[in-house]
């Protein structure tokens, strides 16, 4: 059974482009989690997401960010007209429902 | 929201000896209290788990303790080795609620050969 896959493991963007982050959960799971932890810092929480639909996205900037888990497919978090800001090493991480939270290698994210 | 604290933010000890983390939480509604265990560049790993009908679970060298009362859980590491040596997160999650974990702040870990 694979564990929790991230794409890209690295990505490098210029101020103003978008980055598009994939995670496949393990299988059978369907509940999707995204934290982003910045240089030297904790996880914090961005969204928690069930196919088709977001749970809770509290934890998510108001503006430029976005995710989705659709029907099929992976989870996709997408940050339009990134920000030097934004960079950090973002991870997913699954569940099947009132478990343990197994974490992707996470997509550590650069932006010049 | 759920606050989790955790002291201390760096630990070093000799190899061979014990180590402490411990955390504290403000929600007595969270129910579920993971340690992950990060080292550089890789992803954070659960090592142990306790959940609040229970006030001590232990796994080989790992131990964890729970005191719902006064909201605080600790991380205990015997005869530590030097593959110890990360970073360890505590956290805490409400089953049944917002079901997110809150992580606490850190702590490095150094084992000293």
């Amino acid at each position: 059974n694979a564990g929790v896959m991230q794409n890209p493991r690295h990505l490098v963007r210029r101020r103003g482009q978008e980055a598009r982050l994939r995670c496949s959960p393990m299988k059978g799971h369907s509940h999707v989690y995204w934290y982003r932890q910045l240089p030297e810092e904790g996880l914090k929480f961005m969204v928690y997401l069930q196919k088709e639909n977001i749970i809770d996205e509290s934890g998510m900037p108001k503006e430029r960010f976005s995710a989705e888990f659709p029907k099929e497919g992976p989870s996709i978090l997408r940050i339009q007209q990134v920000v030097r800001g934004d960079s950090a090493a973002y991870f997913c991480a699954s569940s099947p429902g009132g478990d343990e939270q197994f974490f992707g290698p996470g997509t550590r994210l650069t932006v010049l | 929201g759920e606050n989790v604290e955790q002291h201390p933010s760096t630990l070093s000890v000799q190899e061979g000896d014990s180590a402490v983390i411990k955390c504290t939480y403000s929600d007595s509604a969270s129910n579920y209290f993971p340690w992950y265990k990060q080292e550089l560049g890789k992803r954070p790993q659960l090592i142990i788990d306790i959940r609040s009908n229970v006030g001590e679970k232990k796994d080989q060298r790992i131990a964890v303790t729970l005191n719902k009362t006064a909201k605080h859980f600790s991380l205990h590491i015997t005869e530590t080795q030097p593959e110890d040596s990360a970073v360890y997160f505590c956290a805490a999650i409400t089953w049944g609620g917002n079901e997110k974990l809150t992580f606490g702040t850190g702590t490095r870990l150094t084992i000293i050969p």
